[in-house]
């Protein structure tokens, strides 16, 4: 079945340094991969998504880019802010005659120091 | 984008009662929600598919008579933890997926509900 594995936190990192969160996946076929974040008491919000090998996703200065051969979709920032501080999770789509479903990921907590 | 919104997003409750945690989709009509279920430290488990006037959809493995689900409208979606025991002690979080579409599957989410049953 589809699994996703990420990068254990919790994360701490001084403010504009440099951020990587690992993700690796297990499926069968093409998935749609996804990073959503949680903010301290929001709901998960969609942070940026690739639907197709080799695809980058980008928003708010994060990216990840889609490698097949190494099915991974690493979650970087050039510069992190004390504003980044939230749990990110890594995620998988793959349809399923329209009853779609996403695969998560544990979750990494990452707090930014000022 | 979509707001969805979840009540209560904290309820203690005694072993043995039952709670229903209500889920709406404030600016979207929702045919299909989703209700996923998250233990500390562990990823999100899709407990089932709410399906507007018809039955939801559950996932192996989850007990369909302890969680009652009910999509009686097109922006509303309750879970019930029937008979709750400190086991079902979790946050439950629903989800509206707003852009259906083979392989484009986006969700967007309610805060979550931790449930603590004493």
């Amino acid at each position: 079945g589809n699994s996703v594995t990420q990068m254990e936190g919790p994360v701490t990192l001084s403010e504009e340094a440099f951020l990587t969160i690992n993700c690796t996946y297990t499926a069968t076929g093409y998935p749609s991969l996804f990073w959503y974040v949680q903010y301290p008491g929001e709901g998960l919000q969609l942070l940026l998504k690739a639907t197709k090998a080799d695809d980058k996703g980008s928003n708010k200065g994060f990216e990840a880019t889609y490698r097949k051969e190494t099915t991974s979709f690493h979650l970087e920032k050039g510069s992190v802010q004390v504003s980044d501080s939230a749990v990110y999770f890594c995620a998988l789509s793959q349809t399923n005659f329209g009853n779609e479903k996403l695969t998560f990921g544990t979750g990494t907590r990452l707090t930014i120091i000022p | 984008g979509a707001v969805v919104s979840q009540h209560p997003s904290w309820v203690i409750c005694k072993s043995g009662t039952s709670v229903k945690i209500e889920c709406r989709s404030l600016d979207f009509q929702a045919t299909t929600m989703f209700w996923y279920r998250q233990f500390p430290k562990q990823s999100l488990m899709l407990m089932a598919t709410s399906n507007e006037g018809s039955k939801a959809t559950y996932e192996q493995g989850v007990e369909k008579d302890k969680f009652l689900i009910n999509h009686a409208s097109l922006t509303l979606s309750t879970l019930t933890v029937t008979s709750a025991h400190p086991e079902d002690s979790s946050f439950y979080i629903c989800s509206v997926n707003r852009e259906a579409g083979f392989g484009a599957n986006v969700l967007t989410f309610g805060a979550g509900s931790r449930l603590t049953v004493l």
